[in-house]
């Protein structure tokens, strides 16, 4: 069965210091993974996707197969980054599977 | 476009209430899902459809959850009897397929549940 792992619920860093929010998956198949992000008072929404191998908001994560991580990094973190991130994974059958989220706060 | 709707935002009652909790999706979007969020176990993904037909409902904790699509445009989230810990924030999200393959849900406001 399929499992997303985000095991910070809280992460406070200062700002421009680097950030890390670190997920783990568990799998059988090919992963397709993703960050989302809901910043306060506007809904959830995608952040980014590894297939993509993007860049948003000064965001990056790498799909490491071998350790079966998909962890979301910054190395300078700005106050706008005050959110909550969650982890997704999506499976063949087009459903997504969320982890438990990580709020992370920039203090300035 | 005002997005996904859902209604109410915040609904609170008492155990063993009926509660219903309702969706309007994008209009044009053909998946649409129902999520739960708790702090101890995030989003918990209940029940999803696709061309208002049903496809996975193993997510539905039990038997006092159910979930209806009548249309393409609506979708209802029913908890009867409703109990304390029901109480959760629920997402509604819809998206095209187009969209959904690569792995982007467009999420309503969430209904905030609250049961005393």
């Amino acid at each position: 069965a399929q499992r997303v792992t985000q095991p910070e619920k809280l992460l406070s860093v200062f700002k421009g210091a680097p950030v890390e929010l670190k997920c783990n998956y568990s799998y059988s198949g090919s992963p397709e993974l993703f960050w989302y992000v809901q910043y306060s008072r506007q809904r959830l929404q995608l952040l980014l996707r590894h297939i993509s191998r993007e860049s948003i908001k000064g965001f990056t994560a790498d799909l490491n197969k071998g350790e079966t991580s998909f962890h979301l990094k910054k190395p300078f973190a700005q106050e706008e980054d005050s959110a909550m991130y969650y982890c997704a994974l999506q499976t063949g059958a087009n459903n997504l599977f969320f982890g438990t989220g990580t709020r992370l706060t920039v203090i300035p | 476009d005002a997005g996904v709707i859902q209604s109410p935002r915040h609904e609170v009652t008492e155990m063993g209430q009926e509660v219903t909790l309702r969706c309007k999706p994008i209009s044009g979007h053909d998946y649409l899902f129902w999520y739960r969020q708790t702090m101890m176990r995030g989003l918990e993904l209940l029940i999803y459809f696709n061309n208002n037909v049903p496809i996975d409902d193993s997510g539905m904790p039990e038997d006092r959850f159910s979930a209806k699509m009548p249309n393409a445009s609506f979708s209802t989230l029913k908890i009867q009897p409703s109990e304390p810990r029901d109480s959760a924030v629920y997402f509604c999200a819809s998206s095209p397929a187009t969209r959904l393959n690569t792995g982007e849900l467009f999420f309503g406001e969430g209904s905030r549940l609250t049961v005393l």
